[in-house]
């Protein structure tokens, strides 16, 4: 089955404890993204990738960092998170970066405290 | 101030009504999409237009590039539409992979 993998998909932790968010597809897609949603302010996206070892920034990429070293991974990497940075976050990919339809992983709601 | 602008923030409809979800935007485009976010959170893409009308089941989906607006329709709402409607755009000059969103469209649909 064609799917977006994210773990975990609830996660509490404390400021400052360094997390990792995996994101995994088995589509062979070219194009992944991370977004974060909060109330009120809709979808932004974090960073994203158009292939391996091509990353780039989005609209809020402060605090995160990326990497994508295998096509499959896009893993979301908080070196020091911040309550901020609470928020319900989700991976995407899609064939490439202009192609529809773009598939959504189901969502990591992360607490920071 | 977000470069995607989406009207109504709220939409309360009765089953079967025709609904229509506006997206437009301040500078040019080079490709809109419209996504669907279920009540469980989950996101679906419908659509991705960079030019005219797609059409999928009941959703419609038109693009006007000229005057920078997009219109989500829905014939035959059902109850089963309720759902947060979203549309993202690629600006043009920008990175292709690059999107910006607007805040969506709460819709639900009574019986």
């Amino acid at each position: 089955e064609a799917q977006v993998t994210q773990n975990p998909r609830y996660l509490i932790t404390v400021t400052g404890k360094k997390l990792t968010v995996t994101c995994s597809q088995n589509m062979n897609h070219e194009y992944m993204s991370w977004y974060r949603q909060d109330p009120g302010l809709g979808l932004r996206q974090i960073y994203y990738s158009m292939n391996v070892e091509v990353t780039d920034k989005g609209d809020v990429p402060e605090g995160y960092k990326v990497s994508r070293k295998e096509k499959r991974n896009f893993p979301l990497i908080l070196e020091s998170p911040s309550p901020n940075q609470t928020s319900l976050y989700f991976c995407a990919s899609s064939f490439r970066a202009d192609y529809q339809p773009q598939h959504f992983g189901d969502g990591t709601r992360l607490s920071i405290l | 101030k977000n470069e995607v602008e989406q009207s109504p923030q709220n939409l309360t409809a009765q089953e079967g009504e025709f609904i229509t979800i506006n997206c437009s935007y301040s500078v040019g485009i080079s490709a809109l999409h419209w996504l669907q976010q279920h009540p469980g959170g989950g996101i679906v893409s419908l659509f991705m237009l960079s030019s005219g009308k797609k059409k999928h089941g009941r959703l419609i989906a038109t693009i006007n590039i000229q005057e920078k607006h997009s219109s989500l329709h829905i014939t035959a709402s059902h109850p089963r539409d309720s759902a947060v409607y979203i549309c993202a755009v690629r600006l043009r000059g920008s990175t292709l992979g690059r999107l910006y969103f607007g805040r969506g469209t709460q819709l639900t649909v009574w019986p």
